[in-house]
């Protein structure tokens, strides 16, 4: 069984671009989680989508935003980019966002991240 | 506030020896509280969930444990190998709040021959 795939794994940019990362969650799984990683900061969640709808959303500004397609697949896209932005980027995803499901752990599997570089 | 405390910061030991990880968290309402594993540019590997009502969970050669009433858990490693030098990262998942997971600092251990 596949894991959770993202692309690309290592990026530059540029002060004032914008990027965009992309994931492939496991087959079956609906749900497809963001998180920042920095040396400084730690991790950080950004954003969780569930059946291509925002369920909840991290203090990150408005720079930052991401979208689930209906084959759970999701990109998220980070405008104008600051220095700070420099992190690894990694995707989870898990069968379902809220417990309650039968045999449902809520465990999260995490992709190998995307490594941003802003110059 | 929500936090995450993980200590100790970083630890060295040598190969053979154990060693246990400590995590306090002030997280509420709590759901659950999850161990993973992250080596050096990768993503983080899940070792451990436990709910509320559990207060001992294992994974081979990692035990965590945890206490709901003092909001405290750690992760104790037995018998260390090399392949266990990687960064530990205690994560609290509030309840009702998906996974917007709330993360500890982690703690980096390096295990020498």
């Amino acid at each position: 069984k596949a894991g959770v795939t993202q692309t690309p794994r290592y990026l530059i940019k540029t002060r004032g671009q914008q990027v965009t990362l992309s994931c492939s969650p496991i087959s079956g799984h609906r749900s497809v989680s963001w998180y920042q990683q920095t040396p400084g900061q730690g991790l950080q969640f950004l954003f969780e989508y569930f059946s291509e709808t925002q369920r909840n959303k991290g203090n990150f500004p408005g720079r930052f935003s991401g979208r689930q397609f209906s084959n759970s697949r999701s990109e998220m896209n980070v405008s104008t980019l600051e220095l700070g932005d420099s992190a690894l980027y990694l995707c989870a995803s898990s069968r379902a966002s809220f417990m309650g499901l039968a045999g449902e752990t809520g465990e999260l599997f995490f992709g190998e991240g995307s490594r941003l570089t802003v110059l | 506030k929500n936090q995450v405390e993980q200590s100790p910061q970083s630890l060295i030991i040598l190969e053979g020896k154990n060693c246990t990880l400590q995590c306090n968290y002030t997280v509420s309402p709590f759901s659950n509280l999850r161990w993973y594993k992250q080596d050096t540019g990768r993503g983080p590997v899940s070792l451990t969930i436990m709910t509320f009502s559990e207060n001992t969970k294992s994974n081979g050669r990692y035990t965590a444990t945890l206490d709901a009433d003092t909001k405290q858990s750690s992760l104790h490693i037995t018998a260390s190998q090399l392949s266990d030098s990687a960064s530990y990262i205690c994560v609290v998942r509030r309840g009702n709040a998906g996974n917007m997971l709330t993360f500890g600092g982690g703690t980096r251990l390096m295990v020498k021959p």
